[in-house]
């Protein structure tokens, strides 16, 4: 069974510094995804991760995929407090289920 | 606004009582899943239709049953139902399970809480 591991679970950091979060994950998955979610509410899609090597950036968000390392990644740059959400990747092997770590909570302070 | 909706917002109930959460997916998007999201057992896939028919299960409890109809929304049907059945239940859809990206959009989510 697929298992993923988030690292860390919870991140505080100061505005303008930069963090990377760690996603790993147990059994080869040809994609990955990253949403996040802010208090109470829905999920949101962030980055669609199809291939090796594969990297996506939106704003102040970058994430890359490593199929190799059952590894991806989700950079932050320059952190702003809009920026303060809680972060799932969730990785998928063909038509199977997607499979969400526990999420990484992010508090960027002033 | 991922173009998912989910109805109701909020429903408190009591223990051993029958709820239904309803989802309507975004527009041709053929495919449905649920999910349950709770603090201790995070988000978990329940189960997932498409085009009218079972597709995967998850972690989905006896007492619990889904189905999606012709004109592709679903419903969740929650039975017996306990206190630890409190949670936000989340409904996604997307086009095809198997076809490139397929990114799941998310509803607004059902906050149920049992009493």
């Amino acid at each position: 069974e697929l298992k993923v591991e988030q690292n860390p679970l919870f991140l505080s950091m100061q505005e303008g510094k930069n963090y990377t979060i760690y996603c790993n994950y147990s059994t080869t998955s040809d994609r990955l995804y990253w949403y996040r979610q802010d208090p109470g509410k829905s999920l949101e899609s962030l980055f669609v991760l199809l291939s090796n090597g594969a990297v996506k950036q939106e704003g102040r968000l970058m994430a890359s995929l490593d199929t190799k390392a059952r590894l991806s990644t989700l950079h932050i740059t320059a952190a702003v407090h809009d920026l303060s959400a809680t972060y799932f990747c969730a990785p998928r092997r063909g038509s199977e289920k997607l499979v969400f770590g526990k999420g990484t909570k992010l508090t960027v302070n002033p | 606004d991922s173009g998912v909706t989910q109805t109701p917002k909020h429903l408190i109930t009591a223990t051993g009582q029958r709820v239904t959460l309803r989802c309507s997916p975004r527009s041709g998007d053929l495919s449905v899943y649920w999910y349950q999201q709770s603090l201790d057992q995070g988000l978990q896939f329940l189960i997932q239709y498409y085009n009218g028919e079972e597709r995967a299960k998850g972690n989905i409890l006896e007492r619990f049953s889904a189905q999606q109809f012709p004109d592709l929304h679903s419903e969740l049907n929650l039975s017996s139902l306990e206190l630890g059945d409190s949670a936000l239940y989340f409904c996604a859809s997307s086009v095809r399970p198997s076809l490139g990206a397929d990114t799941q959009y998310f509803g607004p989510g059902t906050r149920l809480t049992v009493l």
